[in-house]
C-alpha cells in the first residue's frame, strides 16, 4: 500500500467509448503526475500538476485530457483513443513538485488500458 | 537531454546468486539518482535512491554506489530471492533544469528461479 490509489485496475473501452481513469492521493501531498508505461519503452511522464495546476504537458494528444480538482484527486479522461494507446497508466504524487533530495515520488499500481 | 540506460533483460538467475543490474546515465546537471522496482501486476516502489557522489542508496539487501566518475548507478544484491523477480528501473532527476521529472530507463526484468 503505497498511499496512491489508482480505479480501475483494468480497463477495456473501444474507440469510441469515453472512460477516465481515477487517482486518489492519501499522502497529503501537493503534486500528481500521469505516467504511461508501455511493452518494451521507457516510462513516459504525460502529465504534472502541481497544487492543482497543471504545470508540464508533455506533448500529450488531446485524446487524453487530465483533470485535478484539489490535490488529493487526479483523473485522465480518455476518449476516442487508439489500439496503440493500450499500456499501463500509473499515477504518482509527490509532497511537491520535483523527484530530487529525498522528495521521493510514489506510484499508484496502475490501471491496465486496453483499446479494442 | 537527459538520458538512462539500463543492462538488457531479461535476467535469469537461480536462488542466492549475485545480482548486477548495469545503470549508466547522461544527464545536464547534477542528477538524484534512483532505483526503482515493479512487482507483478503492480506499480513501481521506490528501492532505493543516492542524491550525491559516492552516496550508497541501500534497501531490502540492494545497494547502489552514486559513481560520478563513471555516470553510473549499478544495482547489486549479494544473494537474491524467488520473492525479487521483478521489473527494476534506474531513474534520474536533475534539481536545477527538469524537476519535475524523473527520467527513467527501459527497465531490467530479473526472473529468481528456486
Amino acid at each position: 500500500e503505497t498511499g496512491v490509489t489508482q480505479t480501475p485496475r483494468h480497463l477495456v473501452m473501444g474507440m469510441t467509448n469515453k472512460k477516465s481513469l481515477k487517482c486518489e492521493q492519501h499522502l497529503g501531498h501537493n503534486a500528481m503526475y500521469w505516467y504511461k508505461q508501455s511493452a518494451k519503452k521507457p516510462l513516459e511522464l504525460m502529465f504534472v500538476y502541481s497544487l492543482e495546476e497543471r504545470v508540464e504537458n508533455n506533448s500529450v494528444p488531446s485524446r487524453f485530457s487530465p483533470e485535478c480538482p484539489n490535490s488529493s484527486h487526479l483523473f485522465l479522461h480518455l476518449h476516442t483513443l487508439q489500439p496503440e494507446d493500450s499500456a499501463l497508466y500509473l499515477c504518482a504524487s509527490s509532497q511537491t513538485r520535483g523527484a530530487s533530495m529525498g522528495n521521493t515520488i510514489y506510484f499508484g499500481e496502475g490501471s491496465w488500458l486496453t483499446v479494442v | 537531454g537527459d538520458s538512462v540506460t539500463q543492462m538488457e533483460g531479461p535476467v535469469t538467475l537461480s536462488e542466492e546468486a549475485f545480482l548486477t543490474i548495469n545503470c549508466t546515465y547522461t544527464a545536464t546537471g547534477y542528477p538524484s539518482l534512483f532505483w526503482y522496482v515493479q512487482y507483478p501486476g503492480e506499480g513501481l516502489q521506490l528501492l532505493l535512491k543516492a542524491t550525491k557522489a559516492d552516496d550508497k542508496g541501500s534497501n531490502k539487501g540492494f545497494e547502489a554506489t552514486y559513481r560520478k566518475e563513471t555516470t553510473s548507478f549499478h544495482l547489486e544484491k549479494g544473494s537474491v530471492q524467488v520473492s525479487d523477480s521483478a521489473v527494476y528501473f534506474c531513474a534520474l532527476s536533475v534539481r536545477e533544469t527538469s524537476g519535475s521529472r524523473l527520467t527513467f530507463g527501459e527497465g531490467t526484468q530479473l526472473t529468481v528461479n528456486p
